[in-house]
């Protein structure tokens, strides 16, 4: 079965830094793109960041860039995303998705990362 | 980067049949995929590629696409299909690769 579980979420000021990680488990996790989506509270989804299976191509939102570094470790079945200088329109719960592009075919349960000072 | 449109609400009585769509500049190059999301519960992927469905969803849910136009269709919509759905796609405006996803959709089903 396949399992994605988020962790690292939390309450952090402007300005501060979270890394969030998710463990995957019940797939080959090196064979797949993954990527990061949020859902800011009452709103829609948002892709936020992707990562190819060897970790050597990413991509980023225009709203995040040069702040969120996506990273995986296949050796851990893990994939991450170091959040920086964050700002209140971070706000939100991120999701880790399978999937690089359009198809995101399982998702985690989310974890809530709220800025807030 | 792109967008893609989607109408905020639609409804649907029960047993009759719905079309959800999902209006881009991206969904002429590349097709779009559908999540429904129930309250309080991450996305679920119901419908990817041309016309694919996961295991597990049911065959009442179907794709389409034309244009820069996405479709999904629901025929013989179930009380338990109310929910927000979502369109996405990937998206390669300006040399930039990224995805992008629909405002939603919030189905109702009377």
């Amino acid at each position: 079965e396949v399992q994605l579980v988020e962790s690292g979420g939390g309450l952090v000021q402007p300005g501060g830094s979270l890394r969030l990680s998710c463990a995957a488990s019940g797939f080959t996790f090196s064979s797949y793109w993954m990527s990061w989506v949020r859902q800011a509270p009452g709103k829609g989804l948002e892709w936020v960041a992707n990562i190819k299976q060897d970790g050597s191509e990413k991509y980023y939102v225009d709203s995040v860039k040069g702040r969120f570094t996506i990273s995986r470790d296949n050796a851990k079945n893990s994939l991450y995303l170091q959040m920086n200088s964050l700002r209140a329109e971070d706000t939100a719960v991120y999701y880790c998705a399978r999937g690089g592009w359009a198809t995101h075919d399982y998702w985690g349960q989310g974890t809530l990362v709220t800025v807030s000072s | 980067s792109s967008e893609l449109t989607q109408d905020p609400a639609v409804s649907v009585a029960l047993g009759q049949t719905v079309r959800i769509t999902c209006q881009g500049d991206s969904l002429r190059s590349y097709y779009a995929s559908w999540y429904q999301q129930k309250p309080g519960q991450a996305p679920v992927l119901v419908i990817y590629g041309k016309n694919n469905r996961p295991s597990g969803i049911p065959d009442r849910f179907s794709g389409s696409s034309s244009g820069n136009t996405a479709s999904l269709t629901i025929t013989g919509a179930q009380a338990e299909d109310e929910a927000d759905y979502y369109c996405n796609s990937r998206d390669s405006s300006g040399n930039h690769l990224s995805v992008v996803f629909g405002g939603g959709t919030k189905l109702t089903v009377l």
